[in-house]
């Protein structure tokens, strides 16, 4: 089985800093890989999928990039509702693995 | 407009039956996967398993194998989550989801439903 580990599992932040989150697989999974946010009592949404590639209607804030076994999420500038966690989630042959989640707030 | 529409949260006792529903609209029901993701209260969130409605065709999560069935009625474009036994340890709130055409990414999900299991 693979296994998705996120870090950091949480972190503080202001408006307009620069927020990165890595993921990391326990191995080669090309670029089979999406990321989610996820706020409060509401369901996930795809940002990014197939590891850099922009969901429609997305912010451009919103990046990430990777292949393999090593993956970073960016948001360049942050917002007030992007407070939410994020999941890296690999995919292969109709099976799906979230990471365990970054919680991100205000510092 | 897209929408997966799941039924109203429950309140259950251990050792009870339940079945959970999603409802599509929007789309071709019959030619997307609709997955389901369990989030136990303040964790992450889980895969669980997923159908073709075209012909129920089924995968299971191994952590959910036996434990949860997954199923659909295309006639009526809705996918089910059903446990013959429940514990208190199912607890969570349960998300339908489709899975985009490129079967890459959940690309649709539902509202969630809430499953309370307590004696």
């Amino acid at each position: 089985d693979i296994q998705m580990t996120q870090s950091p599992s949480s972190l503080s932040a202001s408006v307009g800093d620069r927020v990165t989150i890595t993921c990391q697989a326990s191995q080669d999974i090309s670029n089979y890989l999406n990321w989610y946010q996820q706020k409060p009592g509401k369901a996930p949404k795809v940002l990014i999928y197939d590891a850099s590639n922009l969901e429609t209607g997305v912010p451009s804030r919103f990046s990430g990039s990777g292949s393999g076994t090593d993956f970073t999420f960016t948001i360049t500038s942050l917002q007030p509702e992007d407070i939410a966690t994020y999941y890296c989630q690999h995919y292969a042959n109709l099976l799906f693995t979230f990471g365990p989640g970054t919680k991100v707030d205000f510092k | 407009e897209v929408q997966l529409v799941q039924s109203g949260a429950e309140v259950k006792k251990p050792g009870e039956s339940l079945k959970i529903s999603c409802k599509g609209s929007g789309h071709s029901f019959t030619t997307y996967w609709i997955g389901w993701v369990r989030q136990m209260p303040g964790k992450g969130l889980e895969w669980m398993g997923i159908i073709y409605p075209g012909d129920s065709d089924t995968r299971y999560s191994p952590s959910f194998q036996g434990q949860v069935t997954i199923s659909v009625d295309k006639s009526i474009s809705t996918a089910y989550l059903q446990w013959s036994s429940l514990r208190a340890s199912d607890t969570a709130m349960y998300f339908c989801a489709r899975l985009g055409i490129g079967e890459n990414y959940f690309d649709y999900w539902g509202q969630g439903t809430l499953v309370t299991v307590s004696s």
